[in-house]
């Protein structure tokens, strides 16, 4: 199947600081990305839909001022989390869209952790 | 998109097949089947996904009742490699809609 990679796989950070994580697509061209959410035990949320050229669909509860998503090609996109606290620190997923086969792929995730 | 239920936990013997269930009693007609898993601390996997008609690939088989109400999928000889939490998801195809994950099926493949 399709290739999609995430950036870093961990980071660690202090509390009050920024963190991006990025997300490809290797070999497939993708219109609209996922960022997902997984708290140990839990099941993975969905935090918001992400358009190439437009601006991200946010889930109810998501804040989209301290979750900032960019997705500014067709390969990458991007969530910021701005501000990070310690109840931020969680497993974030990133999946994508590819329109030439009508499937959606995932990425390994990122694990963040904010001291 | 529909919900499903799944049980919380199943075991099986390495070697034997996994049979896990999925229950989608409120499918609609235009919705798909699709499976996927989730080994420890990766992101989640495709397995196989299926409208109403039995499906194989070289990971798993499914199985669609023919109400489609419920599905099973199958892993004809479980390894131990195969322990992960399986979800079953129903969405419309063809689309990049959202997926909605339950809370799946942990399965303990053991020696």
């Amino acid at each position: 199947g399709a290739v999609v990679s995430q950036h870093p796989s961990r980071v660690i950070c202090k509390s009050g600081t920024s963190v991006k994580i990025e997300c490809r697509s290797l070999d497939f061209q993708a219109t609209t990305m996922f960022w997902y959410r997984q708290f140990p035990k839990q099941s993975l949320m969905l935090m918001a839909t992400s358009n190439e050229g437009s601006k991200a669909t946010y889930e109810q509860g998501v804040e989209k001022d301290k979750f900032l998503i960019n997705h500014a090609s067709l390969t990458l996109s991007t969530l910021t989390v701005t501000s990070a606290h310690p109840e931020d620190s969680s497993f974030y997923i990133c999946s994508a869209w590819d329109t030439s086969i009508n499937e959606q792929f995932f990425g390994p995730g990122t694990r963040l952790t904010v001291l | 998109d529909a919900k499903t239920t799944q049980p919380p936990s199943m075991d099986c013997a390495e070697g034997r097949a996994a049979n896990l269930p999925c229950n989608h009693s409120t499918i609609s007609g235009n919705e798909y089947v699709y499976w996927y898993r989730q080994i420890h601390s990766q992101g989640p996997q495709y397995i196989i996904h299926g409208l109403k008609n039995n499906e194989t690939n070289e990971m798993a088989s499914l199985i669609i009742t023919e109400d489609r109400k419920s599905s099973t999928l199958i892993l004809p000889h479980a390894t131990l490699r195969d322990t992960a939490v399986y979800y079953c998801i129903v969405r419309v195809t063809g689309t990049a809609s959202k997926l909605t994950f339950g809370t799946g099926t942990r399965l303990q493949v053991t020696l």
